[in-house]
Protein backbone atom coordinates (compact mmCIF):
# COMPACT_ATOMS: atom_id res chain seq x y z
CA UNK A 1 0.00 0.00 0.00
CA UNK A 2 1.32 3.22 -0.68
CA UNK A 3 2.01 5.91 1.72
CA UNK A 4 1.78 9.70 2.22
CA UNK A 5 3.10 11.14 -1.06
CA UNK A 6 4.34 14.46 -0.68
CA UNK A 7 5.63 16.55 -3.93
CA UNK A 8 8.29 18.58 -4.45
CA UNK A 9 10.67 17.22 -1.90
CA UNK A 10 12.45 20.07 -2.31
CA UNK A 11 12.09 23.65 -3.15
CA UNK A 12 14.27 26.59 -3.46
CA UNK A 13 12.71 30.02 -4.01
CA UNK A 14 13.49 34.03 -3.36
CA UNK A 15 11.68 35.58 -0.33
CA UNK A 16 8.02 36.81 -1.57
CA UNK A 17 7.65 34.47 -3.97
CA UNK A 18 4.47 31.82 -4.19
CA UNK A 19 5.24 28.37 -3.80
CA UNK A 20 2.71 25.30 -2.92
CA UNK A 21 2.80 22.25 -1.75
CA UNK A 22 1.07 18.95 -3.00
CA UNK A 23 -0.25 15.77 -0.16
CA UNK A 24 -1.89 12.42 -1.65
CA UNK A 25 -3.29 11.07 1.68
CA UNK A 26 -3.33 7.18 2.46
CA UNK A 27 -6.65 6.03 0.68
CA UNK A 28 -9.57 6.09 2.97
CA UNK A 29 -7.91 8.03 5.56
CA UNK A 30 -10.50 10.83 6.21
CA UNK A 31 -8.12 13.00 8.43
CA UNK A 32 -5.01 15.15 6.61
CA UNK A 33 -2.68 17.12 8.76
CA UNK A 34 0.09 19.73 7.53
CA UNK A 35 2.78 20.05 9.93
CA UNK A 36 5.77 22.49 9.66
CA UNK A 37 9.00 21.13 11.07
CA UNK A 38 12.24 23.63 11.71
CA UNK A 39 15.90 21.77 12.04
CA UNK A 40 15.82 20.64 15.36
CA UNK A 41 12.22 21.11 16.55
CA UNK A 42 9.13 18.49 16.61
CA UNK A 43 6.56 19.15 14.41
CA UNK A 44 3.98 22.16 14.68
CA UNK A 45 0.45 21.51 13.46
CA UNK A 46 -0.46 24.00 10.60
CA UNK A 47 -3.83 22.28 9.63
CA UNK A 48 -5.95 19.81 10.12
CA UNK A 49 -8.39 18.38 8.07
CA UNK A 50 -11.48 16.25 8.47
CA UNK A 51 -12.34 15.00 4.72
CA UNK A 52 -12.54 18.30 3.35
CA UNK A 53 -13.70 20.25 6.50
CA UNK A 54 -10.77 22.62 7.79
CA UNK A 55 -11.30 21.52 11.87
CA UNK A 56 -8.45 22.85 13.48
CA UNK A 57 -6.57 26.15 11.71
CA UNK A 58 -5.66 27.73 14.73
CA UNK A 59 -1.59 28.04 14.54
CA UNK A 60 -2.08 28.46 10.50
CA UNK A 61 -0.46 32.36 9.84
CA UNK A 62 -3.59 33.03 7.96
CA UNK A 63 -2.02 36.40 6.40
CA UNK A 64 0.21 34.32 4.26
CA UNK A 65 -0.85 30.78 4.21
CA UNK A 66 -3.72 29.39 3.02
CA UNK A 67 -4.71 26.07 2.41
CA UNK A 68 -7.18 23.52 0.64
CA UNK A 69 -8.72 19.63 0.25
CA UNK A 70 -11.10 19.59 -2.31
CA UNK A 71 -13.00 16.27 -2.12
CA UNK A 72 -11.72 15.25 1.01
CA UNK A 73 -8.41 13.78 -0.68
CA UNK A 74 -5.85 15.57 -2.17
CA UNK A 75 -4.22 18.24 -0.49
CA UNK A 76 -2.69 21.59 -1.20
CA UNK A 77 -0.88 24.25 1.32
CA UNK A 78 0.45 27.57 0.04
CA UNK A 79 2.57 30.57 0.90
CA UNK A 80 2.24 33.67 -0.61
CA UNK A 81 4.68 35.23 -0.58
CA UNK A 82 7.55 33.90 1.51
CA UNK A 83 9.75 35.36 3.77
CA UNK A 84 13.32 33.94 5.14
CA UNK A 85 11.71 32.55 8.01
CA UNK A 86 9.54 30.06 6.51
CA UNK A 87 12.55 27.60 5.49
CA UNK A 88 11.28 24.73 6.75
CA UNK A 89 10.50 20.85 6.22
CA UNK A 90 6.93 21.25 5.38
CA UNK A 91 5.09 17.48 6.02
CA UNK A 92 1.85 16.20 5.17
CA UNK A 93 0.10 13.28 7.73
CA UNK A 94 -2.80 10.88 7.62
CA UNK A 95 -4.60 8.92 9.68
CA UNK A 96 -7.33 7.32 9.66
CA UNK A 97 -9.83 8.53 12.78
CA UNK A 98 -10.44 12.05 13.99
CA UNK A 99 -8.75 11.74 17.27
CA UNK A 100 -5.74 13.47 18.04
CA UNK A 101 -4.42 10.73 19.20
CA UNK A 102 -4.57 7.86 16.67
CA UNK A 103 -1.44 7.22 14.56
CA UNK A 104 -0.29 9.21 11.87
CA UNK A 105 1.18 8.17 9.09
CA UNK A 106 3.62 11.08 7.63
CA UNK A 107 5.10 11.90 4.23
CA UNK A 108 9.02 12.17 3.68
CA UNK A 109 8.58 16.26 3.57
CA UNK A 110 8.90 18.95 1.34
CA UNK A 111 12.32 20.74 1.92
CA UNK A 112 11.44 24.53 1.35
CA UNK A 113 14.39 26.97 1.16
CA UNK A 114 13.50 30.37 1.14
CA UNK A 115 16.60 32.86 -0.21
CA UNK B 1 7.21 26.44 30.09
CA UNK B 2 6.22 23.91 26.98
CA UNK B 3 3.51 21.77 27.57
CA UNK B 4 6.32 18.62 26.49
CA UNK B 5 9.52 19.26 27.36
CA UNK B 6 12.40 17.03 25.94
CA UNK B 7 15.98 17.28 25.70
CA UNK B 8 17.54 17.50 22.40
CA UNK B 9 20.75 15.90 23.34
CA UNK B 10 22.54 14.82 20.85
CA UNK B 11 23.21 11.59 22.50
CA UNK B 12 25.86 9.09 21.74
CA UNK B 13 26.06 5.62 22.89
CA UNK B 14 28.17 2.58 21.84
CA UNK B 15 26.93 -0.25 19.90
CA UNK B 16 24.65 -2.77 22.57
CA UNK B 17 24.19 -0.20 25.42
CA UNK B 18 20.98 0.50 26.98
CA UNK B 19 19.72 4.36 25.77
CA UNK B 20 17.25 5.91 28.09
CA UNK B 21 15.21 8.78 26.18
CA UNK B 22 13.18 10.75 28.69
CA UNK B 23 10.18 14.24 28.43
CA UNK B 24 8.31 15.98 31.15
CA UNK B 25 4.60 17.22 30.09
CA UNK B 26 2.87 19.66 32.54
CA UNK B 27 -0.65 19.38 31.39
CA UNK B 28 -2.29 16.68 33.56
CA UNK B 29 -5.15 16.06 30.92
CA UNK B 30 -2.65 14.13 29.23
CA UNK B 31 -3.64 10.74 28.67
CA UNK B 32 -2.27 9.49 25.27
CA UNK B 33 1.30 9.07 24.99
CA UNK B 34 3.32 8.47 21.60
CA UNK B 35 6.92 7.99 20.81
CA UNK B 36 7.88 8.17 17.26
CA UNK B 37 11.18 8.17 15.39
CA UNK B 38 12.74 10.17 12.50
CA UNK B 39 15.52 8.79 10.37
CA UNK B 40 17.20 11.88 8.06
CA UNK B 41 15.50 13.60 5.44
CA UNK B 42 12.39 11.21 6.59
CA UNK B 43 8.71 11.79 8.43
CA UNK B 44 7.95 10.38 11.86
CA UNK B 45 7.29 7.17 12.37
CA UNK B 46 5.25 5.07 15.06
CA UNK B 47 7.30 3.63 17.38
CA UNK B 48 5.32 3.31 20.76
CA UNK B 49 1.69 4.34 22.07
CA UNK B 50 0.89 3.98 25.65
CA UNK B 51 -2.55 5.18 27.02
CA UNK B 52 -2.42 6.75 30.86
CA UNK B 53 0.05 5.02 33.49
CA UNK B 54 2.33 1.89 33.02
CA UNK B 55 4.73 0.06 31.01
CA UNK B 56 4.70 -0.96 27.01
CA UNK B 57 7.30 -3.44 25.95
CA UNK B 58 7.76 -4.03 22.42
CA UNK B 59 11.13 -5.97 21.34
CA UNK B 60 13.81 -3.67 22.60
CA UNK B 61 11.66 -0.84 23.20
CA UNK B 62 9.75 0.27 26.20
CA UNK B 63 8.28 3.09 27.00
CA UNK B 64 7.04 3.72 30.48
CA UNK B 65 4.69 6.84 31.75
CA UNK B 66 4.29 8.29 35.20
CA UNK B 67 1.49 10.48 35.59
CA UNK B 68 2.46 11.11 39.29
CA UNK B 69 5.49 12.94 37.85
CA UNK B 70 4.49 13.37 34.56
CA UNK B 71 7.42 11.97 33.50
CA UNK B 72 7.73 9.74 29.96
CA UNK B 73 10.44 7.41 29.50
CA UNK B 74 11.82 5.11 26.06
CA UNK B 75 13.80 2.57 26.44
CA UNK B 76 15.84 0.74 24.30
CA UNK B 77 17.71 -2.41 24.93
CA UNK B 78 20.81 -3.61 22.72
CA UNK B 79 21.21 -0.49 20.85
CA UNK B 80 22.14 -0.84 17.12
CA UNK B 81 23.32 1.73 14.96
CA UNK B 82 19.94 1.19 12.89
CA UNK B 83 18.48 2.77 16.09
CA UNK B 84 20.45 6.20 15.12
CA UNK B 85 17.71 8.23 14.59
CA UNK B 86 15.58 11.37 16.47
CA UNK B 87 12.95 10.29 18.84
CA UNK B 88 10.29 12.51 19.33
CA UNK B 89 7.78 12.28 22.39
CA UNK B 90 4.20 13.61 21.86
CA UNK B 91 1.15 13.50 24.27
CA UNK B 92 -2.09 14.58 24.47
CA UNK B 93 -5.73 13.60 24.37
CA UNK B 94 -8.36 12.99 21.83
CA UNK B 95 -8.57 16.40 20.89
CA UNK B 96 -4.96 17.55 20.25
CA UNK B 97 -1.24 16.15 20.82
CA UNK B 98 1.83 18.09 21.63
CA UNK B 99 5.33 17.46 20.46
CA UNK B 100 8.63 17.61 22.15
CA UNK B 101 11.46 18.92 20.45
CA UNK B 102 13.21 15.46 19.50
CA UNK B 103 16.21 13.76 21.00
CA UNK B 104 19.25 13.07 18.90
CA UNK B 105 20.59 9.51 19.20
CA UNK B 106 23.53 8.16 17.31
CA UNK B 107 24.39 4.68 17.86
CA UNK B 108 28.48 3.90 17.12
CA UNK B 109 29.54 0.47 16.09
Amino acid sequence: EAGVVQSPRYKIIEKKQPVAFWCNPISGHNTLYWYRQNLGQGPELLIRYENEEAVDDSQLPKDRFSAERLKGVDSTLKIQPAELGDSAVYLCASSPGPEANTEAFFGQGTRLTVV
Amino acid sequence: QKEVEQDPGPLSVPEGAIVSLNCTYSNSAFQYFMWYRQYSRKGPELLMYTYSSGNKEDGRFTAQVDKSSKYISLFIRDSQPSDSATYLCAGGNNRKLIWGLGTSLAVNP
